[in-house]
């Protein structure tokens, strides 16, 4: 069975300060993998996603995340934080042959101005 | 996003009554998703459908059911609304094309009195 686990549930830092929320799954075949952001009051909204090839994805707002499949990792990094990134992050995962995405519990990403 | 609605966006219910949650899609997907959003939990799924009449539970099925009748519209009933069910749904449309993650809904905001 597929299965998330982000292991940071609150992050804090400052603006400026990097980033790196992680993420391991759990799947025995090929996977996609995906990050979502959900700003306060807001839905989720799709940051980057991973099917195949280059394992360093590029997303939206400078964020990029890596793809390391010997480590079941799928960790998410920013170089430089604002104030406006303060929201909660979701890892997802789907098997490439399943039909349904399975979501991490989240990790809230709070920023000190 | 403009291809996803949901309604009601709120609803206050008292206890032991039905309540049904729409959800409409413009982008002809296949699958569409039912979600609930509680603290520490992350996302869970309920119920999904793979198409017009076919649908399937996901892990937090109890006391909820599901109908697709059209491709567009994939609603949610809670049969006898509890205490525990209040929370946040989320629709999501995708899964089904390649390369492409979900899209979610707005959610519905629902608390049991």
């Amino acid at each position: 069975a597929q299965s998330v686990s982000q292991h940071n549930h609150h992050v804090i830092l400052s603006e400026a300060a990097s980033l790196e929320l992680g993420c391991n799954y759990s799947y025995g075949g090929t996977v996609n993998l995906f990050w979502y952001v959900q700003y306060p009051g807001q839905h989720l909204q799709l940051l980057l996603k991973y099917f195949s090839g280059d394992p360093l994805v590029k997303g939206i707002k400078g964020f990029e995340a890596e793809f390391i499949k010997s480590k079941f990792s799928f960790n998410l990094r920013k170089p430089s934080v604002q104030w406006s990134d303060t929201a909660e992050y979701f890892c997802a995962v789907k098997g490439s042959s399943a039909s349904k995405i399975i979501f991490g519990s989240g990790t809230r990403l709070s920023i000190r101005p | 996003d403009a291809g996803i609605t949901q309604s009601p966006r709120h609803k206050v219910t008292e206890t032991g009554t039905p309540v049904t949650l729409r959800c409409h899609q413009t982008e002809n997907h296949r699958y569409m998703y039912w979600y609930r959003q509680d603290p520490g939990h992350g996302l869970r799924l309920i119920h999904y459908s793979y198409g017009v009449k076919d649908t399937d539970k996901g892990e937090v099925s109890d006391g909820y059911s599901v109908s697709r009748s059209k491709t567009e519209d994939f609603l949610l009933t809670l049969e006898s609304a509890t205490s525990s069910q209040t929370s946040v749904y989320f629709c999501a449309i995708g899964g089904d094309r390649a390369n492409y993650g979900y899209t979610f809904g707005s959610g519905t905001r629902l608390t049991v009195v």
